[in-house]
């Protein structure tokens, strides 16, 4: 496989429910990336992961949990969600500051519905 | 605050026109001004960006015009094509920030044949 790859692509979960996101990237990159899709609104970076070591926490809700194990995977731990969490959670990775062009390669997103 | 602004929401525009997109920006350490592309079911992907230090890009079909003095940015799209119908985000960064890209809210962009 190659690029970015979010799985599961669907995801239903009551407000009582935990569950995990996963992302994994098979690109070399070093830093990774969660952000928060709802509809016409800007993408909403969420954390920031580089070489494994969170470096951004955008003032998102404790029921959000990030993990970073090794630099090419990612997993975003959810519980006690609200039905305002609803969204597409996209993962992304590049290179880092000072190497490659910058670019921000994305999965396909996971969709949460929270019931 | 939301620090990139982007406009129209939405935009209709027949095959073979002219398709533009607006962004403005507040924050004049940004210096990284990439344009995502996303169609539906998929996650963005880059199309065109530009640094500061030129005024315009162009990619085949896609160019980015670039006003620092007024920090605004614009996409165009020439010849429009059926295809071309999605979602663009402008964005901009600090270039050496890990990538904190702050997106536009994005618009819609329908081709009709």
């Amino acid at each position: 496989e190659t690029g970015v790859t979010q799985t599961p692509r669907h995801l239903v979960m009551g407000m009582t429910n935990k569950k995990s996101l996963k992302c994994e990237q098979h690109l070399g990159h070093n830093a990774m990336y969660w952000y928060k899709q709802s509809a016409k609104k800007p993408l909403e970076l969420m954390f920031v992961y580089n070489f494994k070591e969170q470096t951004e926490n955008n003032s998102v809700p404790s029921r959000f949990s990030p993990e970073c194990p090794n630099s090419s995977h990612l997993f975003l731990h959810l519980h006690t969600l609200q039905p305002e969490d609803s969204a597409l959670y996209l993962c992304a990775s590049r290179v880092g500051p000072g190497g490659g062009t910058g670019e921000l390669f994305f999965g396909e997103g996971s969709r949460l519905t929270v019931l | 605050q939301q620090q990139v602004k982007q406009s129209p929401q939405s935009l209709i525009v027949q095959k073979g026109g002219i398709s533009i997109i607006n962004c403005a920006y507040e924050n004049t350490a940004f210096d990284y001004f990439p344009w995502y592309q996303q169609f539906p079911g998929k996650g963005p992907a880059l199309l065109i960006a530009i640094r500061p230090d030129v005024s315009e890009k162009k990619e085949g079909r896609f160019t980015i015009s670039f006003n620092k003095s007024a920090k605004q940015f614009s996409l165009h799209i020439m010849d429009s094509q059926p295809g071309d119908s999605a979602t663009y985000f402008c964005a901009a960064s600090i270039e050496n920030s890990w990538g904190k890209l702050q997106f536009g809210a994005g618009t819609q962009v329908v081709v009709t044949p």
